[in-house]
C-alpha cells in the first residue's frame, strides 16, 4: 500500500513567517506533487518534481519554493507567508516510468492558516 | 494553456438513481483521464481512470465514457447511495508528463 504522509493536518502561521511543508512518500516514486485546493477551483498545481533536486513550476508557483533532497520527501516552503496561502495543501507522488500507473496518490493534506 | 472544464459544480439526486458528471479538456494530445472521489475531510482517491484508446469502462455502477472527437469525457454513477456523496474530480494528462489538469469539482448529494 502506498503511503503518502504529511508533517501537519493543522497549522497556524502569522503572516510574514516562513512556513515549511513536508511531505513523504514511500513507495519509491518518481514523481511528486504539491497542490492547493479552495473551495470552486478544485486542485490546482503550485510545484512538482520528477527526480531528486530538480522541481518545475506548475500554474500557481508564485509565493512558494520548493526543495527535494531525497527521492521520498518534498518540501513545499512559503518564505514570507500571507493571507491569501491560507488554503488546503495537498502533496501526491506517483511511480512515473514506461508500463506504470499514472495514480497519483494523495495525502491527506495540510489545513494552514496565516493570519 | 491547458485547461479541464467540469461540470456541474453540484450534483443532488435521490438515493437509487443515477448521477453523470462531464468534463471538457482542451489539449488533444492529453490521453489519459482519472476520476477522483473525496469525501469530506479526506484526501482525494482513485475510482476510476480511462486512456484515449478506450472508449468506455465500466467497474461495477460506475462507468467512464470518452469522446475524443469532442474532447470530452464523463462520469457515471448509477443506483447511487449515500455512501456516493463526496466531491469528484475530474482530470487530464498526457503521456511523460504525470503531471494532471484537474477540474474544479462537482459536490454530489444523495437524499435518502
Amino acid at each position: 500500500d502506498v503511503k503518502v504522509t504529511q508533517s501537519s493536518r493543522y497549522l497556524v502561521k502569522r503572516t510574514g513567517e516562513k512556513v515549511f511543508l513536508e511531505c513523504v512518500q514511500d513507495m519509491d516514486h518518481e514523481n511528486m506533487f504539491w497542490y492547493r485546493q479552495d473551495p470552486g477551483l478544485g486542485l490546482r498545481l503550485i510545484y512538482f518534481s520528477y527526480d531528486v533536486k530538480m522541481k518545475e513550476k506548475g500554474d500557481i508557483p508564485e509565493g512558494y519554493s520548493v526543495s527535494r533532497e531525497k527521492k521520498e520527501r518534498f518540501s513545499l516552503i512559503l518564505e514570507s507567508a500571507s493571507t491569501n496561502q491560507t488554503s488546503m495543501y495537498l502533496c501526491a507522488s506517483t511511480s512515473g516510468g514506461q508500463g506504470s500507473s499514472d495514480e497519483q496518490f494523495f495525502g491527506p493534506g495540510t489545513r494552514l492558516t496565516v493570519l | 494553456g491547458e485547461n479541464v472544464e467540469q461540470h456541474p459544480s453540484t450534483l443532488s439526486v435521490q438515493e437509487g438513481d443515477s448521477a453523470v458528471i462531464k468534463c471538457t479538456y482542451s489539449d488533444s494530445a492529453s490521453n489519459y483521464f482519472p476520476w477522483y472521489k473525496q469525501e469530506l475531510g479526506k484526501r482525494p482517491q482513485l475510482i476510476i481512470d480511462i486512456r484515449s484508446n478506450v472508449g468506455e469502462k465500466k467497474d461495477q455502477r460506475i462507468a467512464v465514457t470518452l469522446n475524443k472527437t469532442a474532447k470530452h469525457f464523463s462520469l457515471h454513477i448509477t443506483e447511487t447511495q449515500p455512501e456516493d456523496s463526496a466531491v469528484y474530480f475530474c482530470a487530464a494528462t498526457w503521456g511523460g508528463t504525470y503531471k494532471y489538469i484537474f477540474g474544479t469539482g462537482t459536490r454530489l448529494k444523495v437524499l435518502a
